[in-house]
């Protein structure tokens, strides 16, 4: 079966500050990959999306940047954070088949930025 | 216009009764519908999609879709406390379009014990 793996789970970061959060995806090849941000108490907000290896899309324009390195690995990543980055991010993978194009998120990432 | 619409709620209901969620959408060229749980602090969770006109059965679960109207709905049958979470809808293109869903706000429901 596919599962999702996302990290780190929580983090405190300084404004100013680098950020990587990494997902990986088992189970499955070529999968679309998506960075949702969820701020507090909001919708869930597309980032980017990946349907393949060093393809990005970009959503909205933001301080942010994403990468995929790998068939099922994507990154997101920010050289200086700002205060309104905070939020819960969330990685979502899907594939279609029969069903559609069904998308299932990893456990998020919680950030602050102090 | 909202692409996705929902009431934010919360939606309270007491235990045992029937819970009916809405969303509407602006998108025509939308084909796959989805609703997702998400409760407090955690990521979304897949309830069930719907492609095609009408309701889709599952369990206690029964999701409503009318493209005429730009309408999906979402029926919790027997509701219980563990219910309570916020529901998410969610709508994406077919195969010619992004791929990627587009999310209401939620809805927030509480079970009643």
């Amino acid at each position: 079966s596919q599962t999702i793996h996302q990290w780190p789970a929580t983090l405190v970061q300084p404004v100013g500050s680098p950020l990587s959060l990494e997902c990986t995806v088992e189970g499955t090849s070529n999968p679309n990959l998506y960075w949702y941000r969820q701020a507090a108490g909001r919708g869930l907000q597309l980032l980017f999306y990946s349907v393949g290896i060093g393809q990005i899309s970009s959503e909205v324009p933001q301080n942010l940047s994403a990468s995929r390195p790998q068939d099922r690995q994507f990154i997101l990543s920010s050289k200086k954070l700002l205060l309104s980055d905070s939020g819960f991010y969330l990685c979502a993978w899907s594939v279609w088949d029969s069903s559609g194009n069904t998308i299932y998120f990893g456990e998020g990432s919680w950030l602050t930025v102090v | 216009q909202k692409e996705v619409e929902q009431n934010s709620g919360p939606l309270s209901v007491p235990e045992g009764a029937i819970a009916s969620l809405n969303c509407t959408y602006s998108d025509r060229v939308s084909q796959s519908f989805f609703w997702y749980r998400q409760y407090s602090g955690k990521s979304p969770e897949l309830i069930m999609s719907i492609y095609s006109n009408g309701d889709k059965e599952d369990g206690r679960f029964t999701a409503q879709l009318n493209k005429a109207s730009q309408y999906v709905s979402l029926l919790i049958r027997d509701s219980q406390p563990s219910d309570s979470a916020t529901y998410l809808c969610a709508v994406t293109r077919g195969v010619t379009g992004r791929r990627a869903l587009t999310f209401g706000s939620g809805t927030r429901l509480q079970v009643q014990p």
